[in-house]
């Protein structure tokens, strides 16, 4: 099983509201990641989780708060967004960090913030 | 600092026909990992290829290849027999470390 999923498909919120992100693998990977996707624009990193612990925050604002509740879970809480946060966000996760090559993707959760 | 370069915005093939997305990168590291990824238009972004920089034979994956040249730091796809399936945003990505960078992408069409 080579999947990665996650919930919701589709958020719309209002810039005052608290929502979360949810992702789940179930491949024994270690490390997980979080990227925000723009239309026709690479991925960028935000977050990367290893062994359940926070290793790499590429400078994310905090409204943003990821939480690695157990290996196999990654959430990303959401609390009052600007209008420019709305994109794909896309979880990720691989056997390692470091040299563990491929990374497999979720299908994203397209948010909308208005 | 490592960056990843597709010089190729968009690019188009007639179906059946070979195409070559070009792919360089710049890095000060000896070992590191090289992808492909793909990505239809609203659909999950998958991996279509991986290269170890140790290896020097080429990657192959049925009708995706890779010619990839260390020391120029290139790494190019060849997407041969061309599918409409097969048309995309295609990313090259790099890895080293705790580090994974994408390329801006670039947008393939399929021509029937």
């Amino acid at each position: 099983d080579t999947e990665v999923t996650q919930t919701p498909k589709h958020l719309v919120m209002g810039m005052t509201n608290k929502k979360s992100l949810k992702c789940e693998q179930h491949m024994g990977h270690r490390a997980m990641y979080w990227y925000k996707q723009k239309a026709k624009k690479p991925p960028e990193l935000m977050f990367v989780y290893s062994y359940e612990k926070l290793s790499i925050n590429e400078s994310v604002p905090s409204r943003f708060s990821p939480e690695c509740p157990n290996s196999s879970l990654l959430n990303l809480h959401l609390h009052a967004l600007q209008p420019e946060d709305s994109a794909l966000y896309l979880c990720a996760s691989s056997q390692e960090t470091g040299l563990a090559g491929t990374q497999y993707f979720g299908p994203g959760t397209r948010l909308t913030v208005t | 600092a490592q960056t990843v370069t597709q010089s190729q915005p968009e690019m188009s093939v007639q179906e059946a026909e070979t195409v070559t997305l070009s792919c360089t990168y710049d890095t000060s590291e000896s070992d590191y990992y090289l992808f492909w990824y793909k990505q239809p238009p609203s659909r999950q972004m998958i991996l279509v290829i991986r290269q170890e920089a140790y290896k020097q034979q080429n990657a192959t994956e049925n009708r995706f290849s890779v010619n990839f040249q260390k020391a120029a730091k290139s790494f190019s796809l060849k997407i041969s027999d061309s599918q409409l399936g097969d048309a995309a945003m295609y990313f090259c990505a790099y890895e080293a470390g705790n580090q994974f960078y994408f390329g801006t992408g670039t947008s393939l069409t399929v021509i029937p």
